[in-house]
């Protein structure tokens, strides 16, 4: 069982945007910074998101991340064919001592 | 460019050690500004981070609660890269595997953890007789 609450799926069509929701607790997203990484079959995940809101180079801009309170999101505009995948959500667990994730939201794009 | 290269067998036989080594490239096990951490996923349990090994003067190791009386995680200087060992294994512990780095940046004001920039390729383990 995740220690964080995404929803399974999301779908949405080419150029619309789409939102992935992360619910956690007082003990870790409400004191933590939130991650958000992309998985595709085969290949090595790839962070899109780290300190909430920041991406790394490379990143397209179409991927921003927010967090409020014990929750986080991440938000995709521009939707692409290529960006069918798997979106985790991270972060550190103070009550756990331990990295923590997300159940994983599965994209897809009409 | 960090590379993260994972080997080791695909195939343990329950009881025994699940053995698992992380080959870095583009930076160093020792490095200060990095933690070197072992993932697992599998469809029951979904990602599950297992532990991690840095340095700060000293080895360090952090260890998930799931799993602390069963995993070493060992850096090796000389080869640049980390073990994972897991003993007495089960089917449970079936799961892709993977290494990951953890960077730590410091500005005048504060410092902070990114978690992950860089992952292996995954490494499918099955535990099975």
């Amino acid at each position: 069982q995740s220690m964080l609450t995404q929803p399974p799926s999301a779908s949405e069509t080419p150029g619309q945007r789409v939102i992935i929701s992360c619910s956690g607790s007082s003990s870790n997203i409400g004191t933590n910074y939130v991650y958000w990484s992309q998985h595709l079959p085969g290949t090595a995940p790839k962070l899109l998101i780290y300190r909430n809101n920041q991406r790394p180079s490379g990143v397209p801009d179409r991927f921003s991340g927010s967090k409020s309170g014990t929750s986080a999101s991440l938000a995709i505009s521009g939707l692409r064919s290529e960006d069918e995948a798997d979106y985790y959500c991270a972060t550190w667990d103070d009550s756990l001592s331990a990295v923590v994730f997300g159940g994983g939201t599965k994209l897809t794009v009409l | 460019q960090v590379q993260l290269q994972q080997s080791g067998p695909g195939l343990v036989q329950p009881s025994q050690t699940l053995s698992l080594t992380c080959a870095i490239s583009g930076d160093i096990v020792s490095s200060y500004s990095a933690a070197w951490n072992w993932i697992r996923q599998s469809p029951s349990r979904g990602l599950e981070w297992l532990g991690r090994t840095y340095y700060r003067s000293k080895w360090n190791n952090d260890y998930a609660v799931s799993v602390k009386s069963r995993i070493t995680i060992t850096p090796d200087t000389s080869k640049n890269h980390l073990s994972l060992h897991l003993n007495s294994v089960t089917p449970e512990d079936t799961a892709v595997y993977y290494c990951a780095r953890q960077s730590r940046y410091c500005s005048s004001s504060d410092c902070y953890e990114v978690y992950f920039d860089y992952w292996g390729q995954g490494t499918q383990v099955t535990v099975s007789s």
